[in-house]
């Protein structure tokens, strides 16, 4: 079974700097996608980004960019020029590509960030 | 687009009541559906996903069944709640043959 791990429960920010949130996920299989989805006080899980695992070339939507390793079974988000509205949890989660594996998303336990204005 | 709907919002009800929380998605057909729940403070667990009318598969023996009597509805019951049922669910969809999902606005659940 994949497993997928947040090791940083709760990080902050300064308004306008960049933040990392790490994951790590472990899994034996080759062909799967991952995402990150933010959880506002809301909480509405809203997906932030994906990035396919065969693909080299690591996913970016404006100010949200991925560090996807591979070999290394890593996926961090990069948050750039953070504002006050990033400030919420942020989960990271693994998607098996193949069908026969089932339709489910398998959850880290999740980073909480604060944005410092 | 797509929508997908929760209710209720927010619910309290006592130990041994029973339970309906429904979820319905608009402006797609055939979606796979999930139902999720989320305790304080912690990541979400995949409970029931659906991929057509009738089609339920549980990933977690519990206390709570699904059901979908529609193509876009899906319904989370219990007939009898208990206290660790207390959480937040939330209901998500996905289309055949894409992988990432969309989440509705979730239900707050407190059983007392």
């Amino acid at each position: 079974a994949q497993t997928v791990t947040q090791s940083q429960p709760e990080m902050s920010v300064q308004e306008a700097e960049t933040v990392t949130l790490s994951c790590t996920y472990d899994t034996s299989e080759s062909d799967y996608y991952l995402f990150w989805y933010k959880q506002p006080p809301s909480r509405q899980m809203i997906l932030v980004i994906r990035q396919e695992a065969y693909k080299q070339q690591n996913a970016t939507e404006n100010r949200f960019s991925v560090n996807f390793q591979k070999a290394a079974k890593s996926f961090s988000l990069k948050i750039s020029d953070s504002q006050l509205g990033d400030a919420a949890m942020y989960f990271c989660a693994y998607r098996s590509a193949y069908y026969n594996a089932g339709n489910m998303l398998t959850f880290g336990g999740g980073t909480r960030l604060m944005v410092k204005p | 687009s797509q929508t997908i709907h929760q209710w209720p919002a927010t619910l309290v009800q006592p130990v041994g009541s029973p339970l309906s929380l429904e979820c319905t998605v608009e402006g797609t057909s055939n979606p796979n559906l999930y139902w999720y729940r989320q305790a304080a403070g912690r990541g979400l667990q995949l409970l029931f996903y659906s991929v057509g009318i009738g089609q339920i598969s549980s990933e977690v023996p519990q206390n709570l069944s699904a059901s979908r009597p529609q193509d876009r509805q899906f319904i989370l019951s219990s007939k009898k709640l208990l206290l660790s049922d207390s959480g937040f669910y939330l209901c998500a969809w996905s289309r055949d043959g894409t992988y990432e999902q969309y989440f509705g606005p979730g239900t707050r659940l407190t059983v007392t």
